[in-house]
């Protein structure tokens, strides 16, 4: 089965800019989550959607991010405006279902570096 | 909010070393812990999903134990191979219904 993709893979960006990054996840699953991961640390949750709902969105900075789940299926996630602390990999991930024991698949990444 | 910790946080070993590190995590409220494998320029890769108190889950040349009264696990590679280099990452899931990542522990194998 083909596996969750993610768009761009890289992107730079000056401070102040916006940007937006796409992904595509396993077909079927219902639950989606978008990742920042900073250099050095473990990937921190942004966001969850279950379907196209959002379940989750506690640790995102409502005040520059933002992100939707369109029909249930692909989700983008925008910065706008993009700080230097933004400089992050953002990963994409998704599940069949919510539980405790369900596999989440990710996807390869956005490696966002704002100057 | 969960306190996971990982140790090492680097290693370097040589092909054919075993090696093995440590997932710390708080003991109250466990659900289950999540084991990734996350090489460069990849995508994170599922490893095992542990529920149980001394639960064993074994993957190729690859194991992990938990223990979920004193809150750790072991991940462990035998006979380290160059395609091993990787970070891994543990996660136990909370009560909030989220995975909580540590920081990882990066290996490197040297041929």
């Amino acid at each position: 089965e083909a596996g969750v993709a993610q768009s761009p893979r890289y992107k730079i960006i000056e401070k102040r800019q916006s940007v937006a990054f796409w992904c595509n996840p396993i077909s079927g699953h219902a639950t989606l989550y978008w990742y920042q991961q900073i250099l050095g640390q473990g990937p921190k949750l942004l966001i969850q959607f279950q379907n196209n709902g959002v379940v989750d969105d506690s640790q995102l900075p409502k005040d520059r991010f933002s992100a939707e789940r369109l029909k249930g299926v692909d989700s983008t996630l925008k910065i706008q405006p993009a700080k230097l602390e933004d400089s992050a990999v953002y990963l994409c991930a998704s599940s069949l279902l919510r539980g405790f024991t369900d596999t989440q698949y990710f996807g390869p990444g956005t490696r966002l570096t704002v100057l | 909010i969960l306190n996971v910790e990982q140790s090492p946080q680097s290693l370097h070993v040589q092909e054919g070393d075993s090696t093995n590190f440590t997932c710390s995590f708080p003991s109250s409220n466990f659900y289950a812990l999540h084991w990734y494998r996350w090489e460069t320029a990849k995508s994170p890769e599922a490893l095992f999903v542990m529920t149980l108190n001394g639960d064993e889950k074994k993957k190729g040349r690859i194991s992990a134990t938990l223990n979920t009264k004193e809150g750790y696990s072991y991940l462990y590679i035998k006979g380290s191979q160059p395609e091993d280099s990787a970070t891994y990452l543990c996660a136990p899931y909370n009560q909030g219904g989220k995975l909580i990542f540590g920081q990882g522990t990066e290996l490197s194998v040297k041929p």
